[in-house]
């Protein structure tokens, strides 16, 4: 199975400020014929189920505020909130669909300084 | 608005089987690009997904848990459903109901997931 490796574990920003999430993959999700990275975030907050921001390692699901973005390629890739909101307290979470079984990271909790 | 809950027990009893059925509305299951599965996460571990099924009735699973899993469906009532057997304290955890996106290549198919229902926590205990 491709493992996925997040860090930090948990971070705190600033209102208004920038946040960066990490995801490393035991193994490339990238097919380079097709130059996509098979790869996608989910958002957590309390009491709610996953909801899915990112597919594609960078295209944002429709809704998704565009202070996320995602990017990166092969086996290393960063969500990135440009500017921390209250709203945006929540556990994030990476996936790889590269292969079978489908395997997601640890999470990293993002909290308000 | 695509809404998936799921439902079932709570509680579980050691080596018996655990039961959930999630009941899809705001959208058919029928639809054929989509597939319908069960992912889990365990207290303090990883998501975990389970399996999955299309609405014809193929499905795939985990082959960390294929020996217990088995996933059907019931597209009449737009419900599927998950049965693990043989359940032990490992298999506490918070039980998801999801449309996943299926994603084929070089001929194995994998998946995000789109839509989660809210999630029913179980748990395993005597």
């Amino acid at each position: 199975d491709i493992v996925m490796t997040q860090s930090p574990d948990s971070l705190a920003v600033s209102l208004g400020e920038r946040a960066a999430i990490n995801c490393k993959s035991s193994q490339t999700v990238l097919y380079s014929s097709s130059n996509k990275n098979f790869l996608a975030w989910y958002q957590r907050k309390p009491g709610q189920p996953p909801k899915l921001l990112i597919s594609w390692a960078s295209s944002r699901e429709s809704g998704v505020p565009d202070r996320f973005s995602g990017s990166g390629s092969g086996t290393d890739f960063t969500l990135t909130i440009s500017s921390l909101q209250a709203e945006d307290v929540a556990v994030y979470y990476c996936q790889q669909y590269y292969t079978s079984p489908p395997t997601f990271g640890g999470g990293t909790k993002v909290e308000i300084k | 608005q695509l809404q998936l809950q799921e439902s079932g027990p709570g509680l579980v009893k050691p080596s018996e089987t655990l039961s959930l059925t999630c009941t899809v509305s705001g959208g058919s299951m029928s639809v054929t690009s989509y597939y319908w599965g069960w992912i889990r996460q365990p207290p303090g571990k990883v998501l975990e997904w389970i399996g999955s099924i299309y609405y014809s009735g193929s499905t795939y699973y985990n082959p960390s848990l294929q020996s217990r899993v088995t996933i059907s469906v019931d597209t009449s009532k737009n419900q599927f459903s998950l049965k693990l057997r043989s359940v032990t304290a490992a298999d506490t955890a918070i039980y998801y109901c999801a449309r996943l996106d299926p994603i084929t290549l070089f001929g194995v198919v994998s998946y995000f997931f789109d839509h989660w229902g809210q999630g029913t926590p179980v748990t395993v205990s005597s």
